[in-house]
Order: structure tokens, then C-alpha cells, then sequence
């Protein structure tokens, strides 16, 4: 079974167009997480959600919009997609528990051309 | 402000040669640490992690890591390098800002020449 399953694996899109990015966890945490990793590699973290409630925001675009129906679910809807939006996106989770690794889903490659 | 610094973006070494990852951090409370791995077009996966245990830990794949807390760093080893470990690497620390998150660092790829 897979812990954290990220859907679409890969995402072709054009400039201007809004998607979105499907992310669940069976592994009954309490925080989810998105990141983007960039061409470089680099990985930022973009929002937190503990228990549907957003507790982390990093200063990203008010073009994402995460969205958490449960917690065992967390969406990124991006709009108005710009060619610096192509990057991968990892959906992960965690529990609440300090010290405890987040497990990582297989990523979203979104392109924008 | 807590952050990881991955010292050299690429290290290279021969098949069975030691391999040495570096990995300095920066915190001002004790910290959580780990070490994650990304194979091409996949995830990440935890290798290991410090926790405030003991300071020398072993992780998966024959890796380990020492905590150095005197020289903040969290430097990554492995006896004898596999072609299958050729991956990126990276080091990161958890923190809590109101919730935990997890900052990384660069990330180091590995290469593994036969």
C-alpha cells in the first residue's frame, strides 16, 4: 500500500491554465505538507496543515491554494499557471511528534510551456 | 534561524571507496536531523535520523551519521561506496514554528564510477 500518493505523477499544462494537484496519506498523520523542488533540486517548503488547519505559509503566490477536506487529504490548486510554476511538487506528512521524519510521496512534475 | 548546509553540490568517489556527504547545521535548540535520499524520478526516503539519543546512528543501506554538536555538524558515511547508492543526498533539520517542518538542504549527488 502506498503512504502518500500524489496525483497526476507528471502535468503538462499551458501558461494560464489552473490544475490541480491531488495528495492523500494512509499512514493516519496529523500534518501534511507541500514542497517544490526546482530544476536545481532544491526543495522549499510551501504550506503545512495540521488537521485541516493551515499552520504553515511560506511565502508563496496567492495563486496556490492548498486544500485540506481531511486530513488525510491535501490539494494544491494553482492558478493562472506561470513558466516559473514547472518545478516538482512532493506532497508529504508527518505525525505531530517532533523528531519524526516526514514521509515523501513520488512528486508531481508539472511543466508549463 | 535554523537551516542545513550541504558542503559540495557533487562528490565522486570509485566503487568500494568511502564515501564522506558533509552536512553543517545551524539551530538555536537541539535539533532533530536527518538524512534523506532521492533516487532519479522518485520521492525522498529517510536514510536516518538524530533524535537526541545517541550520537552516532545508523541508517538503512549501511549509511551512518555522527552528530557532532561542538562542530554543528551531522556528516554522512558509508564504508564502501555501491554503484546503487549514485543518488542526490540531502541533510535536513526539523523545526517548530507553530507546527514541525523540515528545511534541506541543497542536496549533494552522489556519483559512483565503476
Amino acid at each position: 500500500d502506498t503512504a502518500v500518493s500524489q496525483t497526476p505523477k507528471y502535468l503538462v499544462t499551458q501558461m494560464g491554465n489552473d490544475k490541480s494537484i491531488k495528495c492523500e496519506q494512509n499512514l493516519g498523520h496529523d500534518t501534511m505538507y507541500w514542497y517544490k523542488q526546482d530544476s536545481k533540486k532544491f526543495l522549499k517548503i510551501m504550506f503545512s496543515y495540521n488537521n485541516k488547519e493551515l499552520i504553515i505559509n511560506e511565502t508563496v503566490p496567492n495563486r496556490f491554494s492548498p486544500k485540506s477536506p481531511d486530513k488525510a487529504h491535501l490539494n494544491l490548486h494553482i492558478n493562472s499557471l506561470e513558466l516559473g510554476d514547472s518545478a516538482v511538487y512532493f506532497c508529504a506528512s508527518s505525525p505531530t511528534t517532533g523528531g519524526v521524519e516526514a514521509f515523501f510521496g513520488q512528486g508531481t512534475r508539472l511543466t508549463v510551456v | 534561524a535554523q537551516s542545513v548546509t550541504q558542503l559540495g553540490s557533487h562528490v565522486s568517489v570509485s566503487e568500494g571507496a568511502l564515501v564522506l556527504l558533509r552536512c553543517n547545521y545551524s539551530s538555536s535548540v537541539p535539533p532533530y536531523l536527518f538524512w534523506y535520499v532521492q533516487y532519479p524520478n522518485q520521492g525522498l526516503q529517510l536514510l536516518l535520523k538524530y533524535t537526541s539519543a545517541a550520537t552516532l546512528v545508523k541508517g538503512i543501506n549501511g549509511f551512518e551519521a555522527e552528530f557532532k554538536k561542538s562542530e554543528t555538524s551531522f556528516h554522512l558515511t558509508k564504508p564502501s561506496a555501491h554503484m546503487s547508492d549514485a543518488a542526490e543526498y540531502f541533510c535536513a533539520v526539523s523545526v517548530h514554528t507553530g507546527g514541525f517542518k523540515t528545511i534541506f538542504g541543497a542536496g549533494t549527488r552522489l556519483f559512483v564510477k565503476a
